[in-house]
Order: C-alpha cells, then structure tokens, then sequence
C-alpha cells in the first residue's frame, strides 16, 4: 500500500490541551494534506504543504513535513471540543501524481 | 457553489439489486473521484475521472462496480449486482488539480446491502 499512516489511531486528551499526531508515507510526494472528518460528514481539507516547505500555519494548526523522514505531523494547539473528530494525511500518489492517497486516520476525542 | 452534491444520502438495498449513486462536483473542477470508506479499508480510492475521460480505476473492487462521468457536471457509480460486503459509505469528491490541490468532498452516500 502507498497510503500515508497515522499515528496513534486513537487520541483522548483534555479541552486547552495541544494534540499531535503523526503521518508516516513511503513514496516521494510533491505535497502532503490533511483532513478532518466529523462523525457521519465528509472530508474537510485542513491544510496542504508543499515538499519545499518545513512547517506551515494555519489558525490553531501547525503541520511539519520532514522529507527525508518521509513524515509529517499535525498540532492542534489548545484544544476545544469541537476539534473532536478523525483526522487523515493524503497524498498524492501514481505517476501524474493523480490520484490521492489517505491514511486510515486518527481519532481524536477532546473532553470539555 | 453548494459543494460536492452526492445523492442519495442513504440507500438500504437487498443483496443481487442494482444501486446507482450519484455526484455533482464543483462547476469548474476537472478532477473527479470516487472513495469508499469502511470501518476496516480505511477510505479507498476507487477511482478518478480528469475532464470526464478515467484515468485510474484500479481500485475498483470486482467488474460489479462501474462508473461514468458523461459530462463535467455528473457522475455515476453503479454496482450490479450488490453484495451485504458492498455496504460502505461511498464518497465523490472534486478538485482543481487532482493531488496536488484541496479536494473537496460531499456528504457521502451511506450503502447498505442487505
């Protein structure tokens, strides 16, 4: 499989709290994305960073992307209850680069 | 732009029946895929569509399952005949530049073959 995994599946931390979590891939990519799924929804995109970049900001969330690690990892910082939902790293994955890859997810639960 | 439409959002139908879902992508998007989402597979991509034309469908479980895209505005997946192992959610999503741009995704059609 060439689809990015997360880590750890499964995340329980308290509301203020920062939470991590990890995407590990195994082909070269041009970028990597991630997503958040809300119970029952489909996928919102979060944030895209490219192969040239290192971290990247957006609102309460920082992603890194270390291509030589072949990983990337997402923190929500201060968390709310709201941000109770699973979330995956895709990428980009075939020779055009066409198709988009998902990891199985991680799911993260944010007690108020 | 009211987003990915898909339809229906439900479909509960009985093993050996044909099911047809159906996807609206964003006016102006030229990518066009395909997911199907299960508690054990994860969201597999069964496949993409650029400018109408399919480009991937290795991801297509078995011959049962096929698609169309007739035109840049609609798409359709069909399975014939379905099986209980079909029941998943089913998930279209579109965008710009396939996997190198955000994709976006509608609501989803939740399968289930009884």
């Amino acid at each position: 499989s060439q689809q990015g995994e997360e880590d750890p599946q499964a995340l329980s931390i308290q509301e203020g709290e920062n939470a991590t979590m990890n995407c590990s891939y195994k082909t070269s990519i041009n970028n990597l994305q991630w997503y958040r799924q809300n119970s029952g929804r489909g996928l919102v995109h979060l944030i895209l960073i490219r192969s040239n970049e290192r971290e990247k900001h957006s609102g309460r969330l920082r992603v890194t992307l270390d291509t030589s690690k072949k990983s990337s990892s997402l923190l929500i910082t201060a968390s709310r209850a709201a941000d109770t939902a699973s979330y995956f790293c895709a990428t980009p994955y075939g020779g055009s680069q066409g198709n988009l890859i998902f990891g199985k997810g991680t799911k993260l639960s944010v007690k108020p | 732009d009211a987003g990915v439409i898909q339809s229906p959002r439900h479909e509960v139908t009985e093993m050996g029946q044909e099911v047809t879902l159906r996807c609206k992508p964003i006016s102006g998007h030229d990518y066009l895929f395909w997911y199907r989402q299960t508690m054990m597979r994860g969201l597999e991509l069964l496949i993409y569509f650029n400018n109408n034309v399919p480009i991937d469908d290795s991801g297509m479980p078995e011959d049962r399952f096929s698609a169309k895209m007739p035109n840049a505005s609609f798409s359709t997946l069909k399975i014939q005949p379905s099986e209980p192992r079909d029941s998943a959610v089913y998930f279209c999503a579109s965008s710009l530049g396939a996997g190198n741009t955000e994709a976006f995704f509608g609501q989803g059609t939740r399968l289930t073959v009884v």
